[in-house]
């Protein structure tokens, strides 16, 4: 069965600097990746995803993600962080029908 | 486009009670979702399905039935509602066609069973 794993809860960093969101992921075959965020009493908003190519996908609101497939990572990223960044984040990786499996979440905290 | 809409908002009912959630979209996408958000616990999939009349089970069917008789429209039941289902419920849609991937979620449904 394929899943992903967010090991961090929270992640606490401060506005300006760069922020690492951690994924990693198990799957037979290719990997289909995911990041969605959620912001408060809203639903998941699409950030990007990786289906093939270049390992630094770019996304939504200045995000990227590189993939690592020798580490099965798939680590969320952003150079220099705002205030309008914390919100819950996402992984998740994609099976049959679109269906997809999502980690557990992270919680971002961008401290002015 | 209003995109995914999901109705009620909120919604507290008595254990035994029942009720249905509505989630309807308008981009015309053949796959429709219903997962519950737990805290702690990510977004696990209920049920869901790939076309009009054509429904299945995901991680979590367990007390939830569905039904889809129109493409836009999918409806998640609770028979006899458990205080283990009080939980956050979100709808999600997504087309078929090659290269579409991301889903598209509606605001949510928090439902609270005393």
């Amino acid at each position: 069965a394929q899943s992903v794993a967010q090991p961090e809860d929270q992640v606490n960093v401060a506005e300006g600097n760069p922020l690492t969101v951690k994924c990693t992921y198990s799957v037979s075959g290719n990997p289909y990746l995911f990041w969605y965020v959620q912001y408060p009493n809203r639903g998941l908003q699409f950030l990007l995803k990786y289906i093939t190519g270049d390992n630094l996908v770019k996304g939504s609101y200045g995000f990227e993600a590189e993939f690592n497939k020798s580490q099965t990572s798939f680590h969320l990223k952003k150079p220099s962080a705002l205030v309008s960044d914390s919100a819950l984040y996402f992984c998740a990786v994609r099976g049959a029908y679109e269906k997809l499996t999502f980690g557990t979440g992270t919680r971002l905290t961008i401290i002015p | 486009n209003a995109g995914v809409t999901q109705t009620p908002k909120f919604r507290v009912l008595k254990t035994g009670q029942s009720m249905t959630l509505l989630c309807a979209q308008d981009m015309n996408h053949e796959y429709m979702y219903w997962y519950r958000q737990d805290p702690g616990m990510g977004l696990r999939l209920i049920h869901y399905s790939v076309g009009e009349g054509t429904t299945a089970k995901g991680e979590v069917p367990d007390g939830y039935n569905v039904s889809r008789l129109k493409k836009q429209n999918f409806l998640l039941g609770l028979e006899s509602a458990a205080p283990s289902q009080t939980s956050v419920y979100f709808c999600a849609s997504t087309s078929r066609l090659a290269g579409a991937y991301e889903q598209y979620f509606g605001p949510g449904t928090r439902l609270t069973v005393t």
